[in-house]
């Protein structure tokens, strides 16, 4: 069966402030893709990242960074110097190599204030 | 090239009512799921579907049916609405399971 686990439900951070949010992750497939989303105020979803599990090395884009570690089961995201525009609530999903059950964690709600 | 389109946006429903809640995509996309968001539940499975013809059940799919007559349409009925199934419905679709689901805008039911 698979699982994600995200420890943390809300955040709350100063704006400029580096802020890391966590996914824990269980799965039985050897291979597999790890996603990232954001839930705006507005409320649609946005994509943000795909990991594949043969790729451990850490992605930035821009402010963002994702840290990947096969060995903790473990796929963080990091905004450093958070904006006010980062408040949202992101998930992290975990599609199965074999079907399409997309499984996402309950999100986490994140608040830079100003 | 609208992506996924999601009708209607808001929707009240009496107890006992039956609606479809409306999804179509023109990417081409095999993959199309609906999904309920409930606060503190994320969001969970109801029905998904890997091509026409074919659906089957995600982890909360009492309550819910679909078809999938074409590739571009994956409408979710309520049989007979309940106050439980006060949601925000999301439908998304996927070229291919590695890649990232895109979602529509949403869908909030109520039903009193």
């Amino acid at each position: 069966a698979q699982k994600v686990t995200q420890a943390q439900t809300e955040i709350s951070v100063v704006e400029k402030e580096d802020v890391t949010l966590d996914c824990v992750y269980e799965t039985r497939d050897t291979t597999y893709y790890l996603f990232w989303y954001k839930q705006p105020p507005s409320g649609e979803l946005v994509f943000l990242i795909r990991r594949n599990s043969f790729d451990e090395q850490n992605e930035i884009s821009g402010r963002y960074s994702w840290n990947f570690q096969k060995s903790t089961s473990s796929f963080n995201f990091t905004i450093t110097a958070s904006q006010v525009v980062d408040s949202a609530v992101y998930f992290c999903a975990l599609p199965p190599g074999a079907n399409s059950k997309l499984t996402f964690g309950k999100g986490i709600t994140l608040s830079v204030r100003p | 090239n609208a992506g996924v389109t999601q009708t209607p946006k808001f929707q009240v429903l009496k107890t006992g009512q039956s609606m479809t809640l409306q999804c179509a995509q023109d990417m081409n996309h095999e993959y199309m799921s609906w999904y309920r968001q409930d606060p503190g539940m994320g969001l969970r499975l109801i029905h998904y579907s890997v091509g026409a013809g074919i659906t089957d059940q995600g982890e909360v799919p009492n309550g819910y049916n679909v078809s999938r007559s074409t590739t571009e349409d994956f409408p979710l009925r309520l049989l007979s609405a309940a106050p439980s199934q006060t949601s925000v419905y999301f439908c998304a679709s996927s070229y291919s399971n590695s890649l990232g689901y895109t979602f529509g805008s949403g869908t909030r039911l109520t039903v009193v």
